[in-house]
This record gives structure tokens, C-alpha cells and sequence, in this order.
């Protein structure tokens, strides 16, 4: 099961918006709304941030929000902070052998 | 407080085993899917297993099916996984993972991880 694919790194200043794109197929992404992201900042464990695509778990801003189109989900953060400069990751549950898979990480850069 | 706290991590040469525990407090343990997830050093994460609320559902990784077993006490309140034959591209962090209640795959909860290193 290979993984996900997002891109290396997205960059914005202060106060603009970035969005990460998650490609799968079929049997992930495209075939099931058990879409997840997590940030994920140096040195500490990864932070639920969006689950089933759209949801946002309690005390996650609403300036993360997350879509998805056919095969391929996205996490867009809107009003960009320095605190956002993190790693992030998406997941989704697959009816391959390996249950769930994980993307293989984007690097948000706040210049 | 919801608290996850992961050990037995340690160095070790392949082929060899290592069993890694994962002590649960402050939910209740037996109502909630657990799963592992690792991280390679500098690498991304990924899914290792997963265990229903009764242990009747099971699910692995390719990479790991047939040499992990996961498993789980809820009288310990604990979840368990026993690694054997293992292989210098099982060397990660291992990450004890709670699920965000009724959404399978919403990994809510993370533990701090113990680190496993296989090397010769």
C-alpha cells in the first residue's frame, strides 16, 4: 500500500492562505469520507486537526478547514500564522490489506 | 486528563524481538479502537496496527503482518505489541494512538512514543 501523495512544502506570509492537496485513489481517499489531517510541530506528537473530511475536533480553529474532490482531499488554512509553520499529514482509511495509510507529509512554511 | 504512555523501546539486533506497552488513563479504556502508528527517523508517519474495543477486529500494515502482534488488557487498561524478526527498517518511533469516539481512523489522542532501534 503505497501512500498518500502531497506535496514537500507549501509556503504564504502572515494573514494569507495555503492549501495542501492528498491524492490517493478509489480504494482511499476517493472511495471513503474517513479523511483525517494532522499537524504535526518539531519534537511532538501529531495533532488531530479535521476528521471525515470536513469535521473539526473541539478546539480546533475554523481557520483549518477540509474538503475533498473525487480522489483527492485537501486542508486549506486560512488567515496563515507563524504558529501554523508545522508539518501536516493526511490519512485515510483504505479497503486494501493495510487498513489505513498516511500521506506522505507536507511542510507548511510561514515566511 | 487523557494520558497515553508508551515503553519498552530499546536498542536491539535484527531478527531479534522487543515488546512494546502502552499504559491508558483517564478514559474508559474499553470502549475505544487503539492503534500504533510509527515514524521513521525524518521519515513520515505510518499505520502499523489497529484493535477493536474486544480485540475481535485486527488489522496490520503489510510491512509488519505476520511479525507484530497487537494486543490489549482492559482490566490493565493497556495495549500491547509484541515485534518479532525484527528489521533495521522497523527502527521509529512508536506512537500509542486513541480514536476520537465513534470515528474509526480519527486518531484523537497520541502518546509521547518510545523509540525502537534495530541495528547490528
Amino acid at each position: 500500500q503505497s501512500a498518500l501523495t502531497q506535496p514537500p512544502s507549501v509556503s504564504g506570509s502572515p494573514g494569507q492562505s495555503v492549501t495542501i492537496s492528498c491524492t490517493g485513489t478509489s480504494n482511499d481517499v476517493g472511495g471513503y469520507d474517513r479523511v483525517s489531517w494532522y499537524q504535526q510541530t518539531p519534537g511532538a506528537a501529531p495533532k488531530l486537526l479535521i476528521y471525515d473530511v470536513t469535521n473539526r475536533p473541539s478546539g480546533v480553529p475554523d481557520r483549518f478547514s477540509g474538503s475533498k474532490s473525487g480522489s483527492t482531499a485537501s486542508l486549506t488554512v486560512s488567515g496563515l500564522q507563524a504558529e501554523d509553520d508545522a508539518d501536516y499529514y493526511c490519512s485515510s482509511y483504505t479497503d486494501r490489506s493495510t487498513r489505513y495509510v498516511f500521506g506522505t507529509g507536507t511542510k507548511v512554511i510561514v515566511l | 486528563e487523557v494520558q497515553l504512555v508508551e515503553s519498552g523501546g530499546d536498542v536491539v539486533r535484527p531478527g531479534r524481538s522487543l515488546r512494546l506497552s502502552c499504559a491508558a488513563s483517564g478514559f474508559k479504556f474499553d470502549n475505544y479502537a487503539m492503534h500504533w502508528v510509527r515514524q521513521g527517523p525524518g521519515k513520515g508517519l505510518e499505520w502499523v496496527s489497529g484493535m477493536s474495543w474486544n480485540g475481535a477486529n485486527i488489522a496490520y500494515a503489510d510491512s509488519v503482518r505476520g511479525r507484530f502482534t497487537i494486543s490489549r488488557d482492559n482490566v490493565k487498561n493497556s495495549l500491547y505489541l509484541q515485534m518479532n524478526s525484527l528489521r533495521p527498517d522497523d527502527t521509529a518511533l512508536y506512537y500509542c494512538v486513541k480514536v476520537l469516539t465513534l470515528v474509526p481512523g480519527a486518531f484523537e489522542i497520541w502518546g509521547q512514543g518510545t523509540l525502537v532501534t534495530v541495528s547490528s
